[in-house]
């Protein structure tokens, strides 16, 4: 079955810098790749995703880059501020088990001011 | 999006007892899924409900421990039965919208259990 696995667990940056982080995937089917964002005590958010036909998506500060053959995506956060800081997860999707998401180990990411 | 509401928001529950999650949806929705998050650890999906049918329940998770209900498409139960310290966790329902495998998956707070 899908494997997700996430890199670093933890990442401390200090303000205004970019933070990567990156995930791999076993299942070459999943075709769909999340990105959430889990500040303490609330649930996880929804910031960016990716689907498979495409390479790159990016939203302001974020960005997710996603290469298929080498089954691996990336959370690329630039200009980072205090705000930033919390666990980020990524998934992937199970194909065709009516939208399963199998999810990484998170990364805990500090923005240092 | 639709918004998601979960509660209770926190419990403490004594080793034996049950206690039954309730997650509410503002639309209809198809697929509702209910995740654990054990302290400091990732999500881990326990079942899939969908209105009208039994639940599908992941390996290691057995509807006798996790019973779920669906009455409706804005609706959920999970109830944690027989209670044990090892049940501590935030227990999540989450709704996808959009494509089936591909729409996008949407949690509630969450509800934080801990078992003495």
């Amino acid at each position: 079955g899908e494997n997700v696995e996430q890199h670093p667990s933890t990442l401390s940056v200090q303000e205004g810098d970019s933070a990567v982080i990156k995930c791999t995937y076993s299942d070459s089917a999943s075709n769909y790749f999340p990105w959430y964002k889990q500040e303490l005590g609330k649930g996880p958010q929804l910031i960016i995703d990716i689907r498979s036909n495409v390479g790159e998506k990016k939203d302001q500060r974020i960005a997710v880059t996603l290469n298929k053959t080498a089954k691996h995506f990336s959370l690329h956060i630039t200009e980072t501020q205090p705000e930033d800081s919390a666990v980020y997860f990524c998934a992937a999707n199970v194909y065709n088990q009516g939208g399963k998401l199998i999810f990484g180990q998170g990364t805990e990411l500090s923005v240092k001011p | 999006s639709a918004v998601i509401s979960q509660k209770p928001s926190r419990d403490i529950c004594q080793r034996g007892t049950s206690l039954t999650i309730q997650c509410q949806v503002d639309s209809q929705v198809t697929m509702m899924f209910w995740y654990r998050q054990q302290p400091g650890q990732s999500l881990t999906l326990i079942a899939t409900a969908n209105q009208g049918s039994e639940a599908t329940y992941e390996s290691g998770f057995v509807i006798d421990k996790f019973p779920i209900s669906r009455p409706n498409l804005t609706f959920s139960t999970l109830t944690v039965s027989n209670m044990s310290p090892e049940d501590s966790s935030i227990y999540l329902c989450s709704f996808r919208q959009g494509p089936l495998d591909t729409g996008e998956l949407f949690f509630g707070e969450g509800s934080r259990l801990t078992v003495l």
